[in-house]
C-alpha cells in the first residue's frame, strides 16, 4: 500500500540551530515527491517538487532532497518566521493524486 | 494572478443543516481537488475533477456529501445533513494541464473551516 510517513511530529529549535525533516515514502511508480508549508489558519503553500533519487532543491534556508525511499528537508540556520508545519506527499503511478503526511510542527524560538 | 479562492472562509452551523462550500480554481488549471483536513487524521483527498468531469470520487466519506463542478471556473462540495464529525478543514486546490510530472503540483485555497454543532 503506498504511504508516507513524517517525523519528528514535532520539533522545536533555537534560532540558528540547523537540523532535518523525515519524510519516508513507499509509493510503486514515484512520479513526484512534494513539500509544502502550512502557516496556522492557512492552506498549504508549495515549497519544492523533486522527481528523481539524488535531486536536491533550495529555498533560501531550505533544502530538499531524495533518494529511493526518503526525503529530507534541511533547515540551515532557521529564523523564528520558518515556524510552521511542513508537509510531504508524493504522486505516484499512473494518476495525479497526492497523498499527504501528517506533516512535522516546526516550532524556532528566538 | 489570484490563487484559488474559497468561500466561505469559516462556516458554523447546526446538525442536520445542509453545507455548501465554494471553490474558484486558478485560471488555466483543469484539474480541481477538494481536500479535508482533520488533527487526527491530517489532509485527505475527498473527490478530483478533470475538466469538470469527476475523476475519483473514493474518498468521499457518504453519501451526505456531494460536489460538482458546472463549468472550468466553480465547483461546489455539499454536505447534507451535516453531522458533528463533519468538523474541519476543507480545501480546494488545482493545477493545470497534464505534460508531466512537473505538472503534478497542485496549488491549495485558504480553506473554508467548518465546525457543525
Amino acid at each position: 500500500e503506498d504511504q508516507v510517513t513524517q517525523s519528528p511530529e514535532a520539533l522545536r529549535l533555537q534560532e540558528g540551530e540547523s537540523s532535518s525533516l523525515n519524510c519516508s515514502y513507499t509509493v510503486s511508480g514515484l512520479r513526484g515527491l512534494f513539500w509544502y508549508r502550512q502557516d496556522p489558519g492557512k492552506g498549504p503553500e508549495f515549497l519544492f517538487t523533486l522527481y528523481s533519487a539524488g535531486e536536491e532543491k533550495e529555498k533560501e534556508r531550505l533544502k530538499a532532497t531524495l533518494t529511493k525511499k526518503e526525503s529530507f528537508l534541511h533547515i540551515t540556520a532557521p529564523k523564528p518566521e520558518d515556524s510552521a508545519t511542513y508537509l510531504c506527499a508524493f504522486s505516484g503511478g499512473s494518476n495525479y493524486k497526492l497523498t499527504f503526511g501528517k506533516g512535522t510542527l516546526l516550532t524556532v524560538n528566538p | 494572478d489570484a490563487g484559488v479562492i474559497q468561500s466561505p472562509r469559516h462556516e458554523v452551523t447546526e446538525m442536520g443543516q445542509e453545507v455548501t462550500l465554494r471553490c474558484k480554481p486558478i485560471s488555466g488549471h483543469d484539474y480541481l481537488f477538494w481536500y479535508r483536513q482533520t488533527m487526527m487524521r491530517g489532509l485527505e483527498l475527498l473527490i478530483y475533477f478533470n475538466n469538470n468531469v469527476p475523476i475519483d470520487d473514493s474518498g468521499m466519506p457518504e453519501d451526505r456529501f456531494s460536489a460538482k463542478m458546472p463549468n472550468a471556473s466553480f465547483s461546489t462540495l455539499k454536505i447534507q445533513p451535516s453531522e458533528p464529525r463533519d468538523s474541519a478543514v476543507y480545501f480546494c486546490a488545482s493545477r493545470p494541464t497534464s505534460g508531466g510530472s512537473s505538472t503534478d503540483t497542485q496549488y491549495f485555497g485558504p480553506g473554508t473551516r467548518l465546525t457543525v454543532l
